[in-house]
């Protein structure tokens, strides 16, 4: 029943360190998302992978990298943290990306750029 | 390019009263529409969509919405609010698509509070 994982629940990072937000799910998806929730914005769309070894960007990429070399695992990296990238993340998984198709939700990484 | 727009971010309502959580869309064709709620210091989960069919969908906790392509709407309606429905509450669009990769856009949210 694990479903979405997400760790760390916390961070706070001084600006310029780095760190890598890990996301893994257990329900054999292929398409596997990251957005960023800021307060009174909704979520945005940082990255996206279709499958293991395909990623791309979506609408806020600028300051993140991602991989996938798995189809469990889809960890998100901060380089050069800055205070504009204080903000809950969001992994979330789908089956197959279509239709209606229903997202699966990790209960989130806070974090703080300081 | 598609957006979405919910109406109202706080909404409070008296327990028992009837709950209605306004979205509207904008794209040149109707999509696909969604709404989840996020539970304090959870992740978001899906209550209702609506993909083709029947216009009024009904989803978990008894909550229903209802497309209506005139008005370009998928307001969330419950008949009864329970202390339990105070969450945070996401409309989100997706464009029809034949290659099924298109991306969810959401609204900013409305967050539900439930008057005792």
């Amino acid at each position: 029943n694990a479903g979405v994982t997400q760790t760390p629940k916390f961070r706070i990072l001084k600006i310029g360190q780095s760190m890598t937000l890990q996301c893994a799910q257990d329900m054999n998806h292929n398409y596997m998302y990251w957005y960023r929730q800021d307060p009174g914005m909704g979520l945005k769309l940082i990255y996206y992978s279709v499958g293991a070894g395909i990623t791309d960007k979506g609408e806020v990429p600028n300051g993140y990298n991602v991989s996938r070399s798995t189809t469990e695992d889809f960890p998100l990296r901060l380089e050069l943290a800055a205070p504009s990238q204080t903000s809950v993340y969001f992994c979330a998984s789908s089956a197959l990306g279509g239709i209606g198709e229903k997202l699966f939700f990790g209960s989130g990484t806070q974090l703080s750029v300081l | 390019a598609q957006s979405v727009t919910q109406l109202g971010s706080h909404v409070s309502v008296s327990e028992g009263a009837l709950v209605l959580l306004r979205c509207n869309y904008s794209s040149s064709v109707p999509p696909y529409l969604f709404w989840y709620v996020q539970y304090p210091n959870q992740g978001l989960q899906l209550l209702l969509k609506y993909t083709t069919g029947a216009t009024l969908v009904k989803g978990i906790n008894g909550f229903e919405a209802e497309f209506k392509k005139s008005e370009t709407s998928f307001h969330l309606t419950k008949p009864s609010a329970h202390m339990s429905d105070a969450a945070e509450y996401f409309c989100a669009v997706r464009p029809i698509s034949n290659f099924g990769n298109e991306k969810l856009t959401f609204g900013t949210g409305t967050r539900l509070t439930i008057i005792p």
